[in-house]
């Protein structure tokens, strides 16, 4: 069974700091998916992640995929209120085409000034 | 612009009603579809996998027979709560991608469904 898993599953950081939450998963998948969650709301696209060693940055976040390892981070620098969200990770079920994900349980992250 | 849509956004209806949740490839034809949903606080759980012009294939545990997922189009795929109880209140979510490239899918806007 495809096992995903996301820590910390809660996050409480201050302004400023950076943090990373990690991502494991269970399949030889190199490809990695991050999604934003804000609440009520439905999912929104943060990075693609197509290869091992691929990094992504957009802003005040950061991604990376180690396949060797089964290991992607995504890394928060400086942290501001707007960051606010839970975040998952997600994988792809199988290698076939159009296929669904396996999603982390997320990881809630609430930045405090 | 939005690249799926979803309707309704929010549902409120009566124990043993049936809700029907459409969702709409906006940019592209769609054969594959995927139904999931969310319960508060958790993560995304897939229910089933809606088939143009095929039966869906739903996941362990999904009641076939109380949720009909109906794929008539390339663009749209049909979920219908049948019967609703108040454990099916929850937010569906579905997704689809492109047929070619990294699979990376495209979610719509989610239904919200309260069952009173």
């Amino acid at each position: 069974e495809l096992k995903v898993e996301q820590n910390p599953l809660f996050l409480s950081m201050q302004e400023g700091k950076n943090y990373t939450i990690y991502c494991n998963y269970s399949t030889t998948s190199d490809r990695l998916y991050w999604y934003r969650q804000d609440p009520g709301k439905s999912l929104e696209s943060l990075f693609v992640l197509l290869s091992n060693g691929a990094v992504k940055q957009e802003g005040r976040l950061m991604a990376s995929l180690d396949t060797k390892a089964r290991l992607s981070t995504l890394h928060i620098t400086a942290a501001v209120h707007d960051l606010s969200a839970t975040y998952f990770c997600a994988v792809d079920h199988s290698y076939s085409g159009n296929t669904p994900l396996v999603f982390g349980k997320g990881t809630r992250l609430s930045v405090i000034a | 612009g939005a690249v799926v849509s979803q309707h309704p956004s929010r549902v409120i209806c009566k124990s043993g009603t049936s809700v029907k949740i459409e969702c709409r490839s906006l940019d592209f034809q769609a054969t594959t579809m995927f139904w999931y949903r969310q319960f508060p606080k958790k993560s995304l759980m897939l229910m089933a996998t809606s088939n143009e012009g095929s039966k869906a294939t739903y996941e362990q545990g999904v009641e076939k027979d109380k949720f009909l997922i109906n794929h008539a189009s390339l663009t749209l795929s049909t979920l219908t709560v049948t019967s609703a109880h108040p454990e099916d209140s929850s937010f569906y979510i579905c997704s689809t991608s492109r047929a070619s490239g990294s699979n990376e899918q495209f979610f719509g806007p989610g239904t919200r469904l309260t069952v009173l």
